[in-house]
């Protein structure tokens, strides 16, 4: 099992529309949660993060984070073509403390919103 | 502030040969993280430095890789001797609390060694 898996996509979604981007990890230990977006030939750049169980949103984005079922998403609500990149879900994994900052990535999932 | 500055952009050489990429992190940043992207595997943590110490190295792939911080705001990776599987983007990041936050990356370098 990965460390940390996302639905591979691609997935694509019409303009306007919810785009629901998924990621699961496999160290229940795990203490903090990141969602980065990555444009073509560009670096990854930080969307969100999310510590506590429930609900984050900013802006169109929202962050869903249920730790009992090691589960962590992203909704994107009135996607638009600007949206359309790759996202990659980031765990920070704590292992006896000398982990502490390094974070995991998913492998990304590529998004195409279409007008 | 001008972010992560990374150089060179790109870096085409030859097998053999000895390869130095280059990172600069934000000023005040007390992480910094070395990351390889490729297709097929993602983005892999190398290693990484807290207030210019290596904490873990345990991604840096063989012997032929090594990196330094011999500064706050300077870090290199060497590959001697480069080879064609070593091909890829490679990512300097820098954070502060130790990625509390998130990290911030550099614009990569885009090695290709033929």
């Amino acid at each position: 099992q990965k460390e940390v898996e996302q639905n591979s996509g691609p997935l694509s979604v019409p303009e306007g529309a919810i785009a629901s981007l998924n990621c699961t990890y496999s160290d229940r230990g795990s203490q903090s949660f990141f969602w980065y977006r990555q444009y073509s030939g560009k670096s990854p750049e930080l969307i969100m993060f999310i510590y506590s169980n429930g609900d984050k949103e900013d802006g169109r984005f929202t962050a869903q984070l249920n730790k009992a079922s090691q589960y962590v998403s992203l909704l994107i609500r009135d996607s638009q073509p600007s949206d359309s990149a790759t996202y990659l879900c980031a765990v920070n994994m704590i292992a006896g403390g000398t982990s502490y900052g390094k974070l995991t990535f998913g492998q990304g999932t590529i998004l195409t919103v279409h007008p | 502030d001008a972010g992560v500055i990374q150089s060179p952009r790109h870096e085409v050489t030859e097998m053999g040969q000895e390869v130095t990429l280059r990172c600069k992190p934000i000023s005040g940043h007390d992480y910094l993280f070395w990351y390889r992207q490729t297709m097929m595997r993602g983005l892999e943590l190398l290693i990484y430095f807290n207030n210019n110490v290596p904490i873990d190295d345990s991604g840096m792939p063989e012997d032929r890789f090594s990196a330094k911080m011999p500064n706050a705001s300077f870090s290199t990776l060497k590959i001697q001797p480069s080879e064609p599987r070593d091909s890829a983007v490679y990512f300097c990041a820098s954070s502060l609390n130790g990625g509390a936050d998130g990290y911030t990356f550099g614009s990569g370098t885009r090695l290709t060694v033929v």
